[in-house]
């Protein structure tokens, strides 16, 4: 166990829709690294935010967005979404550490 | 930005059998070089680590080796068993793994045959 909770494990949802993906980290690690593990792009860096602020951004695209909440947990917020987006969702909460959260998959159709 | 090259993209040996597993990676301010094994539906997991400042490190049946000239680092696996079929992760951060992000490579699909 991480250490690190990711809600909900499994989202599907129509096209052109909108959903938040949700991680808690690790007590005591101040930062949310997110990634997405598509099967054709592998596992990329999305966003990282520390402590309520955006830190260092991936390949995130405009259609998605996240912030880091006082309790610091983090949410991941994707629009408009397309048949492309499909993947599992992974937060982290410190490089070095083994601290991904079990991903949350998300199913568009 | 940061790219890392992994390679193969699949390997299959025989129980018993070493695999080795290599990536490149271009920023030469990487300074951290983590590996993750990753089970099918499952989230990845650190199974070892290296810093700019060793060569070399072991655990049990893993080794890992990095060489900052050439800009490359490499999984060794020896002695594998059914279990450690999986999809295998390299990785690599500036800051020390502290605070930087990760860039991972594409994975390497690991089968080992009874």
């Amino acid at each position: 166990d991480s250490g690190v909770t990711q809600t909900p494990k499994h989202l599907i949802t129509a096209t052109g829709q909108r959903v938040t993906l949700r991680c808690s980290p690790r007590s005591g690690d101040l930062s949310v690294y997110w990634y997405q593990q598509s099967l054709d792009q592998g596992l990329q860096f999305l966003i990282q935010y520390y402590n309520g602020e955006e830190r260092a951004k991936g390949n995130i695209l405009e259609r998605f967005s996240a912030q880091q909440f006082p309790d610091l947990h983090s949410e991941l917020n994707l629009s408009s979404l397309e048949l492309g987006d499909s993947a599992l969702y992974f937060c982290a909460s410190s490089v070095g550490w083994d601290t991904f959260g079990s991903g949350t998959r998300l199913t568009v159709v | 930005g940061e790219n890392v090259e992994q390679h193969p993209s699949t390997l299959s040996v025989q129980e018993g059998d070493s695999a080795v597993i290599k990536c490149t990676y271009s920023d030469s301010a990487s300074n951290y070089f983590p590996w993750y094994k990753q089970e099918l539906g499952k989230r990845p997991q650190l199974i070892i680590d290296i810093r700019s400042n060793v060569g070399e490190k072991k655990d049990q049946r893993i080794a890992v080796t990095l060489n900052k000239t050439a800009k490359h680092f490499s999984l060794h696996i020896t002695e594998t068993q059914p279990e450690d079929s999986a999809v295998y992760f390299c990785a690599a951060s500036t800051n020390g793994g502290s605070q930087g992000n990760l860039i991972f490579g594409k994975g390497t699909k690991l089968s080992v045959k009874p």
